[in-house]
C-alpha cells in the first residue's frame, strides 16, 4: 500500500516565478492538506481540499492556491515567489476513519527560492 | 485560537535512558485530541501517539508513552531506552474534534531530540 507521495524532491526558483507541487495521497484518502513548513518550525496550515473543493484555508496569501483531481492527487501552485517561500512544503491525507481522522504526512518537496 | 508551546528547542539523551519532552497547549475547548509525530532528517513525518481528551488513561505505544494533565492543559512524551533511531524532530498538535469538517491541527515549533551512543 503506497503511502503519500510527492514531486518534486526538491526544487529551485527564481523570485517572481511560479511553481507547482504535486501530491498523491494514500490508498483509500479522499482528503489532501498542504502545509509549510520553514526551517526550524512546526507545519504551519495552507489549504486542505475534499470533494475537489478548498474546503478550509489558513493564513496564506491568494499567491497560494490548489486544485484536487477526481483520483484525489492534488496541486499547489504558487506564484510570484518571494525570497521568504523558502520552505519544505508537506502534503498530508486523510479519509473518513472515526474517529481521529488521522492525517499520514508525505516526504516533502524543499523549495528554494533565489 | 488554539496554541501549542513545545519550551525546549533541543534535548539530548544517552541511548538506552529515558527522556521526556513537553508540550503544553491552550484551549477553551473540553473534548480534542493530542498528537506527537517524529520527523527524522528523511523529513517524512510519521504519527508516535494519539491521546484523546476525554480518556484518563494516558496513551501507550511500545517505548513511547504520554503523561496527559488536561487541567494543566500539559502533554508530555516520554520515551523509554532510547534508541539512535529515535533521534529527530518531535512535533506537539492540538486538533479539535470538529473543525468545520476539517480536521486541521495546530502544531508546536518543535523540539529536536539528540541521541548520543
Amino acid at each position: 500500500d503506497a503511502g503519500v507521495t510527492q514531486s518534486p524532491t526538491h526544487l529551485i526558483k527564481t523570485r517572481g516565478q511560479q511553481v507547482t507541487l504535486r501530491c498523491s495521497p494514500k490508498s483509500g484518502h479522499d482528503t489532501v492538506s498542504w502545509y509549510q513548513q520553514a526551517l526550524g518550525q512546526g507545519p504551519q496550515f495552507i489549504f486542505q481540499y475534499y470533494e475537489e473543493e478548498e474546503r478550509q484555508r489558513g493564513n496564506f496569501p491568494d499567491r497560494f492556491s490548489g486544485h484536487q483531481f477526481p483520483n484525489y492527487s492534488s496541486e499547489l501552485n504558487v506564484n510570484a515567489l518571494l525570497l521568504g517561500d523558502s520552505a519544505l512544503y508537506l502534503c498530508a491525507s486523510s479519509g473518513n476513519i472515526v474517529p481521529s481522522y488521522e492525517q499520514y504526512f508525505g516526504p516533502g518537496t524543499r523549495l528554494t527560492v533565489t | 485560537a488554539q496554541t501549542v508551546t513545545q519550551s525546549q528547542p533541543e534535548m539530548s539523551v544517552q541511548e538506552a535512558e529515558t527522556v521526556t519532552l513537553s508540550c503544553t497547549y491552550d484551549t477553551s475547548e473540553s473534548d480534542y485530541y493530542l498528537f506527537w509525530y517524529k520527523q527524522p532528517p528523511s523529513r517524512q513525518m510519521i504519527l508516535v501517539i494519539r491521546q484523546e481528551a476525554y480518556k484518563q488513561q494516558n496513551a501507550t505505544e511500545n517505548r513511547f508513552s504520554v503523561n496527559f494533565q488536561k487541567a494543566a492543559k500539559s502533554f508530555s512524551l516520554k520515551i523509554s531506552d532510547s534508541q539512535l533511531g529515535d533521534a529527530a524532530m518531535y512535533f506537539c498538535a492540538y486538533r479539535s474534534p470538529s473543525s468545520g469538517g476539517s480536521y486541521i491541527p495546530t502544531f508546536g515549533r518543535g523540539t529536536s531530540l539528540i541521541v548520543h551512543p
